[in-house]
C-alpha cells in the first residue's frame, strides 16, 4: 500500500513551458486535491475531484488545468509555466471530501526561472 | 472572506516545556476543525474537531475546540526534538473544502 505517490519530486522549467505533474493514490479514496504551498501563505487549493470524471476549481486554479479519468489519478497540467508558480505542490486524496482525514504525498517542488 | 489565523507564526522552547499553538477562524457555516503536523515533507493528521469542549487526545498532544469563540488550542506536553515541526490549522466550509492557516513553526532546543 503505497499510499499518495507523487513525481517528479523537483522540476526547473522555464518560463513558457509545460508540463505534468503526476499523482496516484492506491486507497480507493474518491476525493482528491492539489495544493500549492508557499513561504508564510498555508496551503492553497488549486484544483480538486470528488470521483471519476468530475473536477472543480479551488481558491487558485488559474494556469493549471486537472482531470480524473480514473479514481487512482489525478495529474496536474501548468499549461505556460510563470516564476509565480514557483512553489511546492502536494497532491491529497480522503474517502469522500475535504472534511475527511487528508492524505498527502510527498510533494513536488517546481522551480520556474 | 473566510480565514484562518494561527499564532504565534514561530516559537521555540526547551525540551519538556509545555506549549499552546492557537487558531482562530472566521469561517461560513463551519463543519469541522483539523490540525495537521507538517515536518520535512507532507502534511500528517492529528485530530478533527467538530464539538466544543470536547477534548481530543494522543499521548502528550491535546486539542480543543471552541465553536462560540471560533478558536482552537492544541497542547503539547513534555516537549520533545522530535515534536519540532510546523502545525497547521484547517477548517472545513459548507463546500465541503479546507481553509487552511499559515502553520506555527515550532523548534524545540535540546
Amino acid at each position: 500500500n503505497a499510499g499518495v505517490t507523487q513525481t517528479p519530486k523537483f522540476q526547473v522549467l522555464k518560463t513558457g513551458q509545460s508540463m505534468t505533474l503526476q499523482c496516484a493514490q492506491d486507497m480507493n479514496h474518491e476525493y482528491m486535491s492539489w495544493y500549492r504551498q508557499d513561504p508564510g501563505m498555508g496551503l492553497r487549493l488549486i484544483h480538486y475531484s470528488v470521483g471519476a470524471g468530475i473536477t472543480d476549481q479551488g481558491e487558485v486554479p488559474n494556469g493549471y488545468n486537472v482531470s480524473r479519468s480514473t479514481t487512482e489519478d489525478f495529474p496536474l497540467r501548468l499549461l505556460s509555466a510563470a516564476p509565480s508558480q514557483t512553489s511546492v505542490y502536494f497532491c491529497a486524496s480522503s474517502y469522500a471530501s475535504g472534511a475527511y482525514e487528508q492524505y498527502f504525498g510527498p510533494g513536488t517542488r517546481l522551480t520556474v526561472t | 472572506e473566510d480565514k484562518v489565523v494561527q499564532s504565534p507564526l514561530s516559537l521555540v522552547v526547551h525540551e519538556g516545556d509545555t506549549v499552546t499553538l492557537n487558531c482562530s477562524y472566521e469561517v461560513t457555516n463551519f463543519r469541522s476543525l483539523l490540525w495537521y503536523k507538517q515536518e520535512k515533507k507532507a502534511p500528517t493528521f492529528l485530530f478533527m474537531l467538530t464539538s466544543s469542549g470536547i477534548e481530543k487526545k494522543s499521548g502528550r498532544l491535546s486539542s480543543i475546540l471552541d465553536k462560540k469563540e471560533l478558536f482552537s488550542i492544541l497542547n503539547i506536553t513534555a516537549t520533545q526534538t522530535g515534536d519540532s515541526a510546523v502545525y497547521l490549522c484547517a477548517v472545513v466550509d459548507s463546500n465541503y473544502q479546507l481553509i487552511w492557516g499559515a502553520g506555527t513553526k515550532l523548534i524545540i532546543k535540546p
